[in-house]
């Protein structure tokens, strides 16, 4: 079964820390990799997607894959109060889709 | 990113009344679309995979006769709750594949169903 894992936390960090949010997956067929966020009440949006071993930078996100220990990570930087939410990571395959069960971020004023 | 629409947002009705919720692909094609249950401070829970012209597919434990789901177009997927009890009150969320692409998923703005 395919299976992708995350601590549901809460991960408490203080503005201005970095945030490192982490995943494993289960699947070594997964070929792409996702991460959302989700605030209370709203529906998941889309943050990064990353597909190849190493880092993806996006503005104050960056994402890390190591496909040979089946690992995804997420860091925020310069951390916000409006980063708290709930982390979704998903992994994909040739037709699936497997999401984990999110970790919730807490950043502190 | 691509746009997912949901509609209605939220939506009262009554016990024992059905409700439809729509949520469509606006400027992509999308062959699959899933529905998905969340309960307050709960993760999301897929219900089913739709796909366009065929039937969808259920998780187990959804009863497919209650959640009617109709994928009639490449933009357009349903879900019909019918005879909504209360504990069917509850967010619900569609995404939507984008084709062609790397299996990148966007999601609707979620709905809100209240079941009285």
């Amino acid at each position: 079964q395919k299976e992708v894992e995350q601590n549901s936390g809460p991960l408490s960090v203080p503005e201005g820390a970095i945030a490192s949010l982490n995943c494993t997956y289960s699947d070594r067929g997964s070929q792409s990799f996702f991460w959302y966020r989700q605030y209370s009440g709203k529906s998941p949006e889309l943050i990064m997607f990353i597909y190849s071993n190493g880092d993806k930078e996006d503005g104050r996100f960056t994402a890390q894959l190591n496909k040979a220990s089946q690992y995804v990570s997420l860091l925020i930087r310069d951390s916000q109060p409006s980063d708290s939410a709930t982390y979704l990571c998903a992994a994909s395959g040739y037709s699936t889709l497997t999401f984990g069960k999110g970790t919730m971020l807490l950043v502190s004023p | 990113g691509a746009v997912v629409s949901q509609h209605p947002s939220w939506v009262i009705c009554k016990s024992g009344t059905s409700v439809k919720i729509e949520c469509r692909s606006l400027d992509f094609q999308a062959t699959t679309m899933f529905w998905y249950r969340q309960f307050p401070k709960q993760s999301l829970m897929l219900m089913a995979t739709s796909n366009e012209g065929s039937k969808a597919t259920y998780e187990q434990g959804v009863e497919k006769d209650k959640f009617l789901i109709n994928h009639a177009s490449l933009t357009l997927s349903t879900l019909t709750v019918t005879s909504a009890h209360p504990e069917d009150s509850s967010f619900y969320i569609c995404s939507a594949k984008q084709t062609p692409g790397r299996n990148t998923i966007y999601f609707g703005e979620g709905s809100w169903l209240t079941v009285v």
